[in-house]
């Protein structure tokens, strides 16, 4: 099983600050099966980046992943007041079973 | 438009078992993988179960094996997960997600399926264990 740890736990900032967000795997992750995932009170997660690196549908180009093997970012530009919100990262890889990291909240400052 | 119902949780007892239904809605659902994640109170996302196409692939988080059943029927565009031997710690809200995937046949004979994350969520039907 892959272990997806994610760094921060927590990261407070301002409106229109840069966030940078962490999630290391234990073992490679295959194909960069990597995603991110944001999740506010209340609702569905919803899919921001696949991949690794490839926007989902929707999702404004303030986001943007990156990384390879074991160590991915996600990294927000100029965050706006809907940004804030837990991020979770998934592998979801050509084998079983999927896992996700245990998440970084965005908080404001 | 795209959509995924989650209906059939409630409160049962150790032990007990409970069905879970999700209606798609808006897409071709038998084209398409099929998921389960669920998500204790104040807590993280934990992949359950997936489910190919036709039904003939299962995959289940090593916590429920044994005891939970994914399962599809194409017709009704809907996906079920039948939990039995239920406990305490599968307390948490369920959702059923779609999975897109691409199917790769590569030039060293290795095949399979290529997924893109999980790109459409419902919005989740709650399950509490408790006596």
């Amino acid at each position: 099983e892959i272990v997806l740890t994610q760094s921060p736990g927590t990261l407070s900032l301002s409106l229109g600050e840069r966030a940078t967000l962490s999630c290391r795997a234990s073992q490679s992750v295959s194909d960069n099966s990597l995603a991110w995932y944001q999740q506010k009170p209340g609702q569905p997660p919803r899919l921001v980046i696949y991949g690794a690196s490839s926007r989902a549908t929707g999702i404004p180009d303030r986001f943007s992943g990156s990384g390879s093997g074991t160590d991915f970012t996600l990294t927000i530009t100029r965050l706006e007041s809907e940004d804030f919100a837990v991020y979770y990262c998934q592998q979801y890889g050509r084998s079983f079973p999927w896992t996700f990291g245990q998440g970084t909240k965005v908080e404001i400052k | 438009e795209v959509q995924l119902v989650e209906s059939g949780g409630g409160l049962v007892q150790p032990g007990g078992s409970l069905r879970l239904s999700c209606a798609a809605s808006g897409f071709p659902f038998k084209t398409y993988w099929m998921t389960w994640v669920r998500q204790a109170p104040g807590k993280g996302l934990e992949w359950v179960a997936n489910i190919k196409q036709d039904g003939s692939e299962k995959y289940y988080v090593d916590s429920v094996k044994g005891r939970f059943t994914i399962s599809r029927d194409n017709a009704k565009n809907s996906l079920y997960l039948q939990m039995k031997s239920l406990r305490a710690e599968d307390t948490a809200l369920y959702y059923c997600a779609r999975v897109p995937s691409s199917f790769y046949y590569d030039t060293s004979g290795s095949y399979g399926y290529q997924y893109s994350g999980v790109d459409v969520w419902g919005q989740g039907t709650t399950v509490t264990v408790s006596s």
